[in-house]
Order: C-alpha cells, then structure tokens, then sequence
C-alpha cells in the first residue's frame, strides 16, 4: 500500500502570498495517478488537480501541480480568501485508493 | 452534469448493518468508463477507501482489506444507482461516508483515473 506523507500539517500565508503543498510517496508512483483536493468544512472533497499536473474543469490558473516518482508538488500562486482551506494528495492504485493526512491552509 | 445523491440512515445501533444508497444522475452504473466508490472519513482515520463496482462486460467488484469481510456494494441498473452495506458495525465506523466516481479517463496515449464527482456525504454514527 502506497503511504501518502503531506507537508506541513499546517500553513499560515496571507491572501496574495504564494502556497506550496508537498506529498511524499512511500515508494515510487505512477504520476498520471496522482490527483489533489480541496476541502471546505461540511463539504465533500473538490477535485483540483489529476495525473500530477493537470487542472480539473473550472480550476484557475493559480492551481498548478508538479512533481515524479516520490515528490509531488501542489503550488497555488496568489492566495485568494476562498482558497483557505484542507487540502490532500490522493493516489489511485487500482483499485486501492489512499489519501495523505491533509495540509490545513490557514489565513495568518 | 454528473450528480451523485446520497441517502440512508445517519443512526445505527452497534452490531447491526449501515446501509447507503448513491443515486447517479448523467452518467449509468453500467458505464465502461467509470467506477462506483464509497469512501468515508473520520478524524481518526481521516479519508479511506472502501470498495467499488463497476462494469467491463460483466460486473466486478472491490474492496479494501480493512472491511472485506462485512462490506456489499451492489449495483442497481433498474434504478441507476449503488449502494453500500457494512455489517457487525462498531463505533470506530462512525464517519462521513461518500460516494464517488472513479473516472478512466485516457489522452495521449496515458491512463488518468481519477475521482471526480462525490456525492454530498452523509454522517454516520454507530451508537446505541
């Protein structure tokens, strides 16, 4: 089973500031199975990014994901306040589906 | 759009069976493209997956290693929708359970599988 590591648990940015979100695998993935969510209390899971680098339907710009093998990146360029949220890493293994433990993104 | 509604009991009594139920809307159970997922979430085990189904000429099935022995999904072609049943339930199966589905989504010559429609989630706590 493929262990999903997210850092950090936490991170307090200010709106405008520019986020960096990492996943470590514990082993190598294939990056077209790796996906990012967002997830806003109450609310189900929001897809973002899949195979590692591309943006889901309606995603902005700012969204963009990058990352091989063990390292995956999830970069949001200039906070907006609605992006202030958890957010995980997901790897689909066919059919084993697993998710970090999550990065709270919080305003400072 | 693809929609996923979800209904059940939000209380079961330990021991006894939870049972979800995943209405799907602009897409079939039947589809050869995509997979039927109940994922749940809690603090303490934060977001796991559960099993599916899907289609490939005949059904199939899947389910994780952590509940194989008291979890059915079952799909329901007649009314376009799936469900879940976890038997023997504890209160460690208090959680958020959703539904999803599992896209196989090909270009370029690459597979991309992915989730990307949940259903809205539906609390389920086991106590007496």
């Amino acid at each position: 089973e493929i262990v999903l590591t997210q850092s950090p648990g936490t991170l307090s940015l200010s709106p405008g500031e520019r986020a960096t979100l990492s996943c470590r695998a514990s082993q190598s993935v294939t990056s077209t199975y790796l996906g990012w969510f967002q997830q806003k209390s109450g609310q189900a899971p929001r897809l973002l990014i899949f195979g590692a680098t591309n943006r889901a339907t309606g995603i902005p710009d700012r969204f963009s994901g990058s990352g091989s093998g063990t390292d995956f990146t999830l970069t949001i360029s200039r906070l907006e306040p609605e992006d202030f949220a958890v957010y995980y890493c997901q790897h689909y293994g066919g059919p084993l589906i697993t998710f970090g433990q999550g990065t709270r993104l919080e305003i400072k | 759009q693809v929609q996923l509604q979800q209904s059940g009991s939000g209380l079961v009594k330990p021991s006894q069976t939870l049972s979800l139920t995943c209405v799907i809307s602009g897409d079939s159970v039947s589809s050869n493209t995509a997979a039927w997922n109940w994922i749940r979430q809690s603090p303490w085990r934060g977001l796991e997956w559960l099993g599916r189904t899907y289609y490939r000429s005949k059904w199939f099935n899947d389910y994780a290693v952590s509940v194989k022995s008291r979890i059915i999904v079952n799909p329901d072609t007649s009314k376009n929708r799936f469900s879940l049943q976890l038997n023997s339930v504890t209160p460690e199966d208090t959680a958020v359970y959703y539904c999803a589905r599992v896209v196989d989504y090909e270009a370029n010559g690459y597979y991309y599988p992915h989730i990307d429609h949940w259903g809205q989630g539906t609390l389920v706590t086991v106590s007496s």
